[in-house]
């Protein structure tokens, strides 16, 4: 079983739709949750960041973590089709510096 | 805005044969990552420098990889003899901020493997 598991899609949904992206982990020392977008050909960009349990919210973006379900979302309001890429899901425990990546769930909006 | 730099951003290469690659860290960036990225595939770390030192490489296949950072700042990572089963993105990361995850990764170095 991998620590980190992700669906990988492919997720499609009509542009302007609220967007649930997740992924569930085995490690109960991960402290540490990111999501990370790619765009097709690019590298990974952070989009949000969040430490331990609890919601993060950012213009169209939520993260969520719920530490002792050991899962953890990213919503997306209002989708545009700038969206459309891979939504990678990682962590981290305190004190190690390796992320641990899931396996990224490719979104695409249509207009 | 600062950026990770990557070269060459595509390499095909036939197997047996010496690939590297090459990254420039953001200014200031004290720690700087490999990681390599399979196709449908999240990224798994190869190399983790801090400075010029090592910090993690116990996923890094030694018989034919090699990375390094003499000067602490940037740094090329090689393959020699290449494998067909090597092709994939070649990403590298630097971080301002230790222990937080918090990476800027570069476009990547995609290799294609003959």
């Amino acid at each position: 079983q991998k620590e980190v598991e992700q669906d990988p899609g492919p997720l499609s949904v009509p542009e302007g739709a609220i967007v649930s992206l997740n992924c569930t982990y085995s490690n109960s020392a991960f402290q540490y949750f990111m999501w990370y977008r790619q765009y097709s050909r690019k590298g990974p960009e952070l989009l949000m960041y969040t430490y331990s349990s609890g919601n993060k919210e950012d213009g169209r973006f939520t993260a969520q973590v719920d530490k002792s379900s050991k899962y953890i979302s990213l919503f997306i309001r209002d989708s545009q089709p700038s969206d459309s890429a891979t939504y990678l899901c990682a962590m981290k425990d305190f004190g190690n510096e390796k992320l641990t990546f899931g396996t990224g769930t490719r979104l695409t909006i249509i207009p | 805005e600062a950026e990770v730099a990557q070269s060459p951003r595509y390499k095909i290469t036939e197997k047996s044969q010496a690939v590297a690659f090459w990254c420039d860290p953001i200014s200031g960036h004290a720690t700087l990552y490999w990681y390599r990225q399979i196709l449908g595939q999240g990224p798994e770390l190869l190399v983790q420098f801090q400075d010029e030192s090592v910090v993690d490489d116990s996923q890094l296949p030694k018989d034919r990889f090699s990375a390094e950072r003499l000067k602490g700042v940037d740094s090329t990572l090689k393959i020699q003899p290449a494998e067909l089963g090597d092709s994939a993105m070649y990403l590298c990361a630097s971080s301002l901020a230790r222990l937080t995850g918090e990476l800027f990764f570069g476009e990547g170095s995609r290799l294609t493997v003959l």
